[in-house]
């Protein structure tokens, strides 16, 4: 089992729809979260960081369920120019060896 | 203000050939880190440098090495290409050790193609 799993998609998406995708992590122990956008053929941006509490930044909305152990992301009144992968990333928990546990990333298109 | 660069953009090899990457990190930044990122997956961390120590290093084989340089930009090298290792590498930079509170910040990447 992957350490941090994504639906890999494409998710077809009208403009103006409203968007969610899930990511599952194994290690029940990981400690940040993360949800990063990467752009075809650029570099990955951290999109939000995924608190305990949930957060929202404008259109977006990210989740923790520690329990079942997935981070989801919303997206609301989806623009053209939020087609992208979406990559979930996943921090370990008691590891002095900090590194970034990436998922495989969900493709969004969104259409006209 | 400059964010992270790397050079070169992109490169082609051939097996069995040696290449060096390099990275500049964000004016002030102290950790670099490199990560692999092969098409269609996400990256894979492969080390972190912090003060020009390695602080971390993924699962990559020997044949993957680097350093940070006392102005703080980095190099990875990699020895004896395969064909597998074709992908985009990334730097990222931080202000410090990278950990939960400590945000990365990437470099365009270089695309290295291996033949």
């Amino acid at each position: 089992r992957k350490e941090v799993e994504q639906d890999p998609g494409p998710f077809n998406v009208p403009e103006g729809a409203t968007v969610a995708f899930n990511c599952t992590y194994s290690n029940s122990a990981s400690q940040s979260f993360f949800w990063y956008r990467q752009d075809c053929r650029k570099e990955p941006k951290l999109l939000m960081s995924v608190y305990s509490s949930g957060n929202e930044d404008g259109r977006f909305t990210a989740q923790l369920n520690r329990a079942s152990q997935y981070i989801s992301l919303l997206i609301r009144d989806s623009k053209l120019s939020d087609s992208a992968t979406y990559l979930c990333v996943v921090t370990p928990s008691m590891d002095s060896n900090y590194q970034l546990i990436w998922g495989a990333g969900t493709k969004l298109i969104i259409k006209p | 203000d400059a964010g992270v660069t790397q050079s070169p953009t992109h490169l082609i090899k051939t097996r069995g050939q040696q290449v060096t990457l390099r990275c500049s990190p964000i004016s002030g930044h102290k950790s670099v880190s490199w990560y692999q990122q092969v098409l269609g997956q996400g990256p894979q961390f492969i080390f972190q440098y912090y003060e020009k120590e390695e602080r971390g290093r993924g699962n990559f084989p020997d044949r993957f090495s680097a350093r940070q340089f006392p102005n703080y930009s980095s190099e990875l090298n990699v020895n004896a290409l395969l064909l597998g290792d074709s992908a985009l590498y990334l730097c990222a930079s931080s202000l410090f050790l990278a950990g939960p509170q400590e945000t990365q910040y990437f470099g365009p990447g270089t695309r290295l193609l291996v033949l």
